[in-house]
């Protein structure tokens, strides 16, 4: 069964760190999607690209997170300098044009 | 005002029982419209698309009001396995909206 593969599966740091997160998504998938989940906002979603080009990144914080897909396999999400509030469980999933997303196991970030 | 709203729960259900959940969305050009699964420490998994004429999968039922802006899922008998976090999602372009989703446990 193909799945989205994201690393690392937990990260601890402390605030100030650069945290690097990576997602490779299913193979033949052409729109990779990373979601950010909290207690208290939910599943949010912060960017997504397709074919490699990004379409919307409206919903992160630009300052400080970017996000890249080097190729096709590979989509990076980074945070620089990290805080505590961004603490979360970051959530990378694919989908090919319109069909359903799989999402990834998620990387548990605590940024202390 | 959340684009998407559900009843946090938790429904508290013994096995075999019907349980019902609604959620209602806020964008009216949505296209979109899902029931996803989460487990505790896990990633969300899909559980079915709604349609507007209604749909089943075995015991899952799910039905999309576009007119009242409402969506519903039901469950009949409920399995222990069932227990899980429901999210109902709605999406008018790619990247999807979750609602912040229903707690269900089923109990023997």
């Amino acid at each position: 069964d193909a799945r989205v593969t994201q690393t690392p599966r937990d990260k601890v740091t402390e605030m100030g760190q650069e945290v690097t997160m990576r997602c490779q998504p299913i193979l033949g998938h052409n729109t990779v999607f990373w979601y950010r989940q909290t207690m208290m906002q939910g599943l949010e979603l912060l960017a997504y690209f397709r074919n490699r080009a990004p379409l919307d990144d409206s919903g992160m914080p630009k300052d400080r997170f970017s996000a890249e897909m080097p190729d096709a396999t590979l989509a990076t999400l980074k945070i620089q300098p990290s805080e505590p509030r961004d603490s979360a469980v970051y959530f990378c999933a694919s989908a090919f044009s319109g069909q359903p997303q799989h999402f990834g196991d998620g990387t548990r970030l605590s940024i202390l | 005002r959340k684009e998407v709203e559900q009843d946090p729960g938790p429904f508290n259900v013994p096995e075999g029982a019907t349980v019902a959940f609604n959620c209602t969305y806020s964008n009216s050009a949505s296209q979109s419209f899902f029931w996803y699964r989460q487990d505790c420490r896990k990633e969300p998994k899909l559980l079915m698309s709604v349609y507007s004429s209604g749909n089943e999968d075995g015991r899952f039922t799910a039905q999309l009001n576009r007119a009242s802006q409402y969506i519903s899922l039901l469950i009949r008998d409920s399995k222990l396995s069932d227990s899980a976090t429901y999210l109902c999602v709605v999406s008018d372009r790619p990247g999807l909206v979750f609602g912040a989703g229903t707690i269900l446990r089923v109990k023997s």
